[in-house]
């Protein structure tokens, strides 16, 4: 089966500090893999993705997310945590041929002064 | 959000009743989609439409239905025959040139049956 899992329902950090959402993956074939991060009665914003190349990504609002193939994993990090990053944050990945996008159960992501 | 809408924001159903949730694109995506969130649940796709007059079920599809009579408009409709139907949903739109194009979502629609 294919699946994204996303292993903590809650992360916290203080401002200033780096950030890591960890995200891992079970897919067939070549892995396509996104985050995206949602505020409150919002919809999703698309941080970033990864489909081919350098394992490290960079995205919008500083974020980036390290690809590692052995370990399955794509964690999204940012270096110096603000307290207006603090939101939900969703890994996804390509399944269904392309056709869909499997999200794993998002991650709470609490950044405080 | 740009460039997608979803209407309305709020709606509130008494059980038994059908409700049609609206999703509009003005960027000329072919492909759109229908997503419900529920707590700890992440999204779980309901159906999905790649071209227009063409859609197929998700994961989830029962006691719903779509259509997608313009390219630009992919209604939902909730039937009476879906048992729990209070959840957030939301909508998205993909150019459909490649499959790892990006999904844009709308600001979502929160349904609560009465």
């Amino acid at each position: 089966a294919q699946s994204v899992a996303q292993p903590e329902d809650q992360v916290n950090v203080a401002e200033g500090n780096p950030l890591t959402v960890k995200c891992t993956y079970s897919v067939s074939g070549n892995p396509y893999l996104f985050w995206y991060v949602q505020y409150p009665n919002r919809g999703l914003q698309f941080l970033l993705k990864y489909i081919t190349g350098d394992n490290l990504v960079k995205g919008s609002y500083g974020f980036e997310a390290e690809f590692n193939k052995s370990q399955t994993s794509f964690h999204l990090k940012k270096p110096s945590a603000l307290v207006s990053d603090s939101a939900l944050y969703f890994c996804a990945g390509l399944t269904g041929g392309g056709n869909k996008l499997t999200f794993g159960t998002g991650t709470q992501l609490k950044v405080e002064l | 959000d740009g460039g997608i809408t979803q209407s309305p924001k709020y709606l509130f159903r008494k059980e038994g009743q059908n409700v049609t949730l609206s999703c509009e694109q003005n960027l000329n995506h072919d492909a759109m989609y229908w997503y419900r969130q529920d707590p700890g649940q992440g999204l779980r796709l309901i159906y999905y439409s790649q071209i227009v007059n063409d859609f197929q079920k998700g994961d989830i599809a029962e006691g719903y239905s779509v259509s997608r009579e313009k390219k630009e408009s992919f209604p939902l409709t909730v039937t009476s025959a879906q048992k729990n139907p209070t959840a957030f949903y939301l909508c998205a739109s993909r150019v459909s040139g490649a499959s790892t194009d990006t999904q844009y979502f709308g600001p979502g629609t929160r349904l609560t049956v009465l």
